[in-house]
């Protein structure tokens, strides 16, 4: 069955950078977009980023875009997402989610996240 | 990219049916039918209930159910059973190639 493992999180300084790692297996990772989603303490789920099933196509929610960079490595079945300039309100557990069926347009699996704590 | 707006709770008794509303706007709910929704117990990862406005994954129970009026989703969950308090996300496609949360609602079954 799918399955998806994130990992990379942990506790940075404001300004500084982290990268996080979602392995995939259970499924042809090379031919699905996968999304990342966070969730800050306590609050509710916020859309960060998607990447298309070969790399070529990219976007970003309007709070991470140019600091943070999706990509994919189809050889490793593994998804990225660089994160710089990180923030206080970055702080959060960040999920890899698969891109699902029908329109593709919705996320029907997902890791158990990693958490980020950014601070000083 | 505002969130989508939902309820901040609803509650109802065992065996009732409650339905949770989710309002965008033409740019996102009201312009797509592409529409999900996710159900998140304490500590656990969202788990994917409804897609494309109406459909149920395999293995997602038929008291689920979904539909779109304009530019409100709706979910509602009939027959409530105890297991179904969670906090529940409704999502949407935008017109600028990105995806939107709701707030999220806290079920509670009494």
């Amino acid at each position: 069955q799918v399955q998806l493992v994130e990992s990379g999180g942990g506790v940075v300084q404001p300004g500084r950078s982290l990268r996080l790692s979602c392995a995939a297996s259970g499924f042809t990772f090379s031919s699905y977009g996968m999304h990342w989603v966070r969730q800050a303490p306590g609050k509710g789920l916020e859309w960060v980023a998607v990447i298309s099933y070969d790399g070529s196509n990219k976007n970003y929610a309007d709070s991470v875009k140019g600091r943070f960079t999706i990509s994919r490595d189809s050889s490793k079945n593994t998804l990225y997402l660089q994160m710089n300039s990180l923030r206080v309100e970055d702080t959060a557990l960040y999920y890899c989610a698969k891109r699902g069926d029908g329109s593709g347009r919705s996320f029907d699996n997902w890791g158990q996240g990693t958490l980020v704590t950014v601070s000083s | 990219q505002s969130a989508l707006t939902q309820p901040a709770s609803v509650s109802g008794s065992p065996g009732q049916s409650i339905t949770i509303s989710c309002t965008g706007t033409s740019s996102d709910v009201g312009g797509y039918n592409f529409v999900s929704w996710y159900q998140q117990h304490p500590g656990k990862a969202p788990k994917l209930m409804i897609y494309d406005v109406n459909n149920r994954p395999s293995g997602v129970s038929n008291r689920f159910s979904g539909s779109k009026s304009g530019n409100t989703a709706s979910l509602t969950i009939s027959g409530l059973q105890a297991e179904d308090e969670a906090d529940y996300y409704c999502n949407s496609y935008t017109s600028s190639n990105t995806w939107v949360f709701g707030g999220g609602t806290k079920l509670t079954v009494l």
